[in-house]
């Protein structure tokens, strides 16, 4: 499939280790907040959530970090795992507007 | 559960013809979204339908337009194709009590 972004951020991580995966959000009046992983050739896939009255959320090897005062959300993934090389993006909404804003997102590369 | 299904898959069109592609969301799902993604701009709102009206609409030239008929399913219109109009369309479903999305694997539009 084609390349989701030619100039992304890249990270890159051994297998096994853990990644942290940062995203900037634009709008403080933003009140949820999601991130997706996006392989090549297919659409966004939905990881994670959290609203603005939580600060951590944890899924299955996933778990998110939401910091107001400096408008920050960040991905952990524990053990990362080669199936996790992709494209991540965060997304925020603020309700009412019926739609989300998109960071530009960050490449995951996993070494094996 | 089926997922968002989105027709055609690929797509190649000259410059001046117009286009139509369509969106299925998940059974239950209200509300459609559409993006337009590209390697420059990233993830980009187009609209939002919810029970046939469009409740938001993003930043793009009126050649861009939507609609969505009785049973939550989606179009999406481009006319007078352009060049940089070539990018990767996609759609989103959600329902009213889960704010998360999820997309379909997209449209790839390619306008030569």
């Amino acid at each position: 499939g084609e390349s989701v972004g030619l100039h992304l951020p890249t990270l890159s991580v051994q297998e096994g280790d853990n990644s942290i995966i940062n995203c900037a959000y634009s709008n403080s009046a933003s009140d949820y907040f999601i991130w997706y992983k996006q392989e090549s050739g297919k659409g966004p896939q939905f990881i994670i959530d959290i609203r603005s009255n939580m600060d951590k959320r944890q899924g299955q090897r996933v778990t998110v970090l939401l910091n107001k005062t400096v408008k920050h959300l960040s991905l952990q993934i524990a053990a990362t795992q080669p199936g996790d090389s992709a494209v991540y993006f965060c997304a925020e909404n603020h309700s009412g507007t019926y739609k989300y804003i998109f960071g530009t997102g960050t490449r995951l590369k996993v070494l094996a | 559960k089926a997922g968002v299904t989105q027709t055609p898959r690929y797509l190649i069109k000259t410059r001046g013809q117009q286009v139509t592609l369509s969106c299925s969301p998940i059974s239950g799902h209200r509300s459609v979204s559409w993006y337009q993604q590209t390697p420059g701009q990233g993830l980009q709102f187009l609209f939002e339908y919810f029970s046939e009206t469009q409740r938001n609409k993003g930043n793009f030239p009126g050649r861009f337009s939507g609609r969505q008929f009785s049973n939550s399913r989606s179009e999406m219109n481009v006319s007078t194709l352009e060049l940089g109009d070539s990018a990767l369309y996609l759609c989103a479903s959600s329902s009213p009590d889960n704010y998360g999305y999820t997309f379909g694997s997209g449209t790839r539009l390619t306008v030569v």
